[in-house]
């Protein structure tokens, strides 16, 4: 597609609940990484693939968090037993390659709320 | 680890002036750095992409220069106009290929 596309773009959750987040990246982009941001905070970075592998989840916040790419495509970020302190927004970018010379193109993010 | 300081962390101006923001960053082993802008409730919408070999990018009214040897980037924001008001992300690409963000400086420029 012409931008990357997250869905859905607001979500409100009961605590306990799962809950799955999508980040469709830009065609033909191989890097994908999700970040979110906690009101009045800064960016988080979470994880980080290349393709389909995940060189880096070294952001998880816990093990109830997890990710997935299929395809070198699509990604979903699931949330298990999700908690108040998971409310936040979730942004995922693209970029042809990792690394060197490449800018990254960001969604417009999925704001979940735990309540 | 990387650390990404913006300052200042809010800005108030009249219209018609000229600003400048400043993005510092404790280790200089970066790829690129990128300044982005988001408006409330939207995603990132890039503005400039220095990479590591240029010293400075300009696009319209802004011009962003990097100096990799002191950790420093600034965005220059000429004759500001109250549609510039957002919050201005500084970010920079290490060599792990992840993103080190600020914690940005939120711009209102005011009629």
């Amino acid at each position: 597609g012409a931008g990357v596309s997250q869905s859905p773009s607001n979500k409100v959750t009961e605590k306990g609940k799962d809950v799955e987040l999508r980040c469709d990246p830009i065609s033909g982009h191989t890097a994908l990484y999700w970040y979110r941001q906690s009101l009045g905070q800064g960016l988080e970075f979470l994880i980080y693939f290349q393709g389909n592998s995940a060189p880096d989840k070294s952001g998880l916040p816990s093990d109830r968090f997890s990710a997935e790419r299929t395809g070198g495509s699509v990604s979903t970020l699931t949330i298990q037993r999700t908690q108040q302190e998971d409310s936040a927004v979730y942004l995922c970018a693209s970029s042809l390659a990792p690394g060197v010379n490449y800018g990254y193109t960001f969604g417009s993010g999925t704001r979940l709320t735990v309540v | 680890k990387q650390e990404v300081t913006q300052i200042p962390a809010a800005l108030s101006v009249p219209e018609g002036e000229n600003l400048v923001l400043n993005c510092s960053f404790t280790d200089s082993a970066i790829y690129n750095l990128q300044w982005f802008r988001q408006d409330p409730g939207k995603g990132l919408t890039s503005l400039l992409l220095i990479q590591s070999s240029q010293r400075e990018q300009t696009s319209g009214r802004l011009n962003a220069s990097l100096d990799k040897s002191s950790g420093r980037s600034t965005l220059y924001i000429a004759a500001s106009q109250p549609g510039d008001s957002a919050t201005y992300l500084c970010a920079v690409i290490g060599t792990g290929n992840q993103f080190y963000f600020g914690t940005g400086t939120s711009l209102t420029v005011i009629p």
